[in-house]
């Protein structure tokens, strides 16, 4: 079955550490997206990319970095300078074009401790 | 879509009783707009897509109204059942560009 696929699924990081969440979609599609999604608000945009090698910053690109070195994955890195890092994220998928919705994978739940 | 801070607004209704989630979208040209569901520790789900040149739209069980007038839409669930309990966002797009997202109605469905 297509889809997209999100790991893992709870990550903890220590304060000052980089980590690394990872997003895989065999459906195809062209562009990418991760989004933050935080208690009480809509999902903000991080990053997205709508070609392989190629991506923009969305609107709370600080103290995240991507790469797109493959259409089958995008990857985030949230790095020591994102101060506020404990959110639920998520990875999205779709066609580039016209009227074509958002797939979804089931998120990454990431702690400070 | 405006943040509501931390409290979701919240819908409670009776299983078996019809449901009605708002959502005001932000941008007049917006042309295209979708609604999900995310049910908790999950990724949104699509359920039912309009185009600004349609005002009603139904799948199963759901409905979509759009009303551009106001900038309103909302989705109507007949006979709520148990497992629709979760979170609904609208989401609204202008082509070319990125979708933004509402933050969303939590409905609650009471036995």
């Amino acid at each position: 079955d297509g889809g997209i696929t999100q790991s893992p699924k709870y990550l903890f990081r220590k304060e000052g550490q980089n980590v690394t969440l990872s997003c895989e979609q065999n459906l195809n599609h062209d562009a990418m997206y991760w989004y933050r999604q935080d208690p009480g608000q809509g999902l903000r945009l991080i990053y997205y990319s709508q070609i392989v090698n190629d991506f923009q910053k969305g609107d709370i690109a600080e103290g995240y970095s991507v790469s797109r070195e493959k259409k089958e994955s995008f990857p985030l890195t949230v790095t020591s300078a994102q101060k506020n890092p404990t959110a639920f994220y998520l990875c999205a998928s779709s066609i580039e074009g016209r009227g074509y919705g958002y797939t979804f994978g089931s998120g990454t739940r990431l702690t400070v401790v | 879509g405006e943040s509501v801070g931390l409290h979701l607004p919240t819908l409670s209704v009776q299983e078996g009783d019809n449901s009605i989630i708002n959502c005001a979208y932000s941008n007049s040209a917006s042309d295209y707009f979708i609604w999900y569901k995310q049910e908790s520790g999950k990724g949104p789900q699509f359920i039912i897509d309009i185009r600004s040149n349609m005002d009603k739209r139904q799948g199963q069980r759901v409905t979509v109204l759009l009303n551009k007038t106001v900038k309103h839409l909302s989705l109507q669930i007949a006979a709520t059942q148990p497992g629709d309990s979760a979170v609904y966002f609208c989401a609204e797009n202008i082509w070319g560009q990125n979708f933004v997202f509402g933050p969303g109605t939590r409905l609650s469905v009471l036995p």
